[in-house]
């Protein structure tokens, strides 16, 4: 079994619909993280969670929101999806901070706000 | 800011062609390098990395030296196969931990 796993892995829906991205891991990672990627600009971090009660914006957190339900499940959540939202989102979780930090990801979903 | 530039792709390449990708940077201080690869269809994962000046990463064949003088980290492959077309992403961090990547190059590998 994967040790980062998304749900749905593809979505298509309509402008103004709310959408959850759900993300798992067993790694019993403390750190997790959402991304975007989008073609020709890399990955762009949306938020990130250092333990279950720390939240903290990244680069592009407008627009979006998140929940960290336990240790293990990190969901992102688009209230109300506008089309320029469609990209590819990544979860990924890590362990050690400092210069060590390996961050693990999960396969992506893919989404398409019409 | 911090920041990563990397060559722009896509890059085609022959089997057992001599590959380079370069990569360099903009930050204050000393960071930590990282190469990431992403393969068609999967989340990124980590190809090797680099945490201080003249350190060299390696893994699968693939090197990466941490240049503090030129602020590079360039990778290279002496052997290319068809089985290392992906997206290539150089990244950067320091003890934030909020890694910051380049825009990725595609690597195409033909036979």
């Amino acid at each position: 079994d994967a040790d980062v796993t998304q749900t749905p892995r593809n979505r298509i829906t309509k402008t103004g619909k709310r959408i959850m991205l759900e993300c798992s891991q067993t790694k019993g990672h403390d750190r997790m993280y959402w991304y975007r990627q989008d073609p020709g600009l890399g990955l762009r971090l949306i938020y990130y969670s250092f333990d279950v009660k720390d939240i903290n914006k990244g680069e592009i957190s407008d627009g979006y929101s998140v929940s960290r339900q336990a240790q293990a499940k990190f969901s992102l959540s688009l209230e109300s999806a506008i089309p320029n939202q469609t990209a590819l989102y990544f979860c990924a979780t890590s362990d050690l901070g400092g210069p060590y930090n390996e961050q693990f990801f999960g396969p992506g979903t893919r989404l398409t706000v019409l | 800011g911090n920041s990563v530039t990397q060559m722009e792709g896509p890059v085609t390449l022959s089997e057992e062609a001599f590959l380079t990708i370069n990569c360099t940077y903009t930050a204050t201080g000393y960071p930590s390098l990282f190469w990431y690869v992403q393969y068609p269809g999967e989340g990124l994962q980590l190809l090797l990395k680099a945490t201080k000046a003249d350190d060299k990463g390696s893994n699968k064949g693939f090197e990466a030296t941490y240049r503090k003088e030129t602020t590079s980290f360039h990778l290279e492959k002496g052997s290319v196969q068809v089985s290392d077309s992906a997206v290539y992403f150089c990244a950067l961090n320091f003890g934030n931990e909020k890694l910051t990547f380049g825009t990725g190059t595609r690597l195409t590998i033909i036979p």
